[in-house]
């Protein structure tokens, strides 16, 4: 497998414009995780699913924020509309679902909102 | 909901020596503690794991030890190299018939800095 695939790794975006962030977990996994990092807050937990079914999205900052899981195989963060605080780096992962396994981590999406 | 705070912030150490990170935890719940690095610009990656049915797990030059009555858990590197300086995150789980999904809650993290 090749792991948690996200797409795209770096994103540049002007004020005001929608932002989509792209994940494909690994197959056979059931959770997925959206988790934000930033040299202030470290990495936070944004929402996550579980059998493309959101459990909790307390984390999710905004109403800006939006996340789907259409299917078993992909998940979408979306930023609508984007702001210079959105500034971050963007990871997804993936695990079995059961309590007591690791997480696999994407390699990130680095947003930049000028 | 489960808290993990992490210390200290940042750690420098000389090459050769030992480093050791702290974890605390709130709920007693929790029965999986993993431990992951990060190096600059890279994703995290787990490097060791322990359960509450264990008090110490050691692989090669790092250990972690957990003590469950306290809510604590650590991680020691011992003869540190250059190449372990990274960003180290402690995290909590639980597992009660698959109910958490999974859901790992991080601590702060630490950075390390290993000096030639």
């Amino acid at each position: 497998d090749a792991g948690v695939i996200q797409s795209p790794r770096h994103e540049v975006t002007e004020m005001g414009q929608e932002v989509t962030l792209r994940c494909k977990p690994i197959s056979g996994h059931n959770s997925l995780f959206w988790y934000r990092q930033t040299m202030m807050r470290g990495l936070e937990l944004l929402i996550y699913f579980n059998n493309n079914v959101p459990i909790d999205d307390s984390g999710m900052p905004e109403d800006r924020f939006s996340a789907k899981m259409p299917n078993a195989s992909f998940s979408t963060l979306k930023i609508q509309p984007s702001e210079p605080r959105d500034s971050a780096v963007y990871f997804c992962a993936s695990s079995t679902g059961q309590g007591n396994t690791e997480a696999f981590f994407g390699q990130g999406t680095r947003l930049t909102v000028v | 909901g489960e808290n993990v705070e992490q210390h200290p912030s940042t750690l420098s150490v000389q090459e050769g020596d030992s480093a050791v990170i702290k974890c605390t935890y709130s709920d007693s719940a929790s029965n999986y503690f993993p431990w992951y690095k990060q190096e600059l610009g890279k994703r995290p990656q787990l490097i060791i794991d322990i359960r509450s049915n264990v008090g110490e797990k050691k692989d090669q030059r790092i250990a972690v030890t957990l003590n469950k009555t306290a809510k604590h858990f650590s991680l020691h590197i011992t003869e540190t190299q250059p190449e372990d300086s990274a960003v180290y995150f402690c995290a909590a789980s639980w597992g009660a018939g698959g109910t958490s999904y999974g859901k790992l809650t991080f601590g702060q993290g630490t950075i390390l800095t290993v000096h030639p």
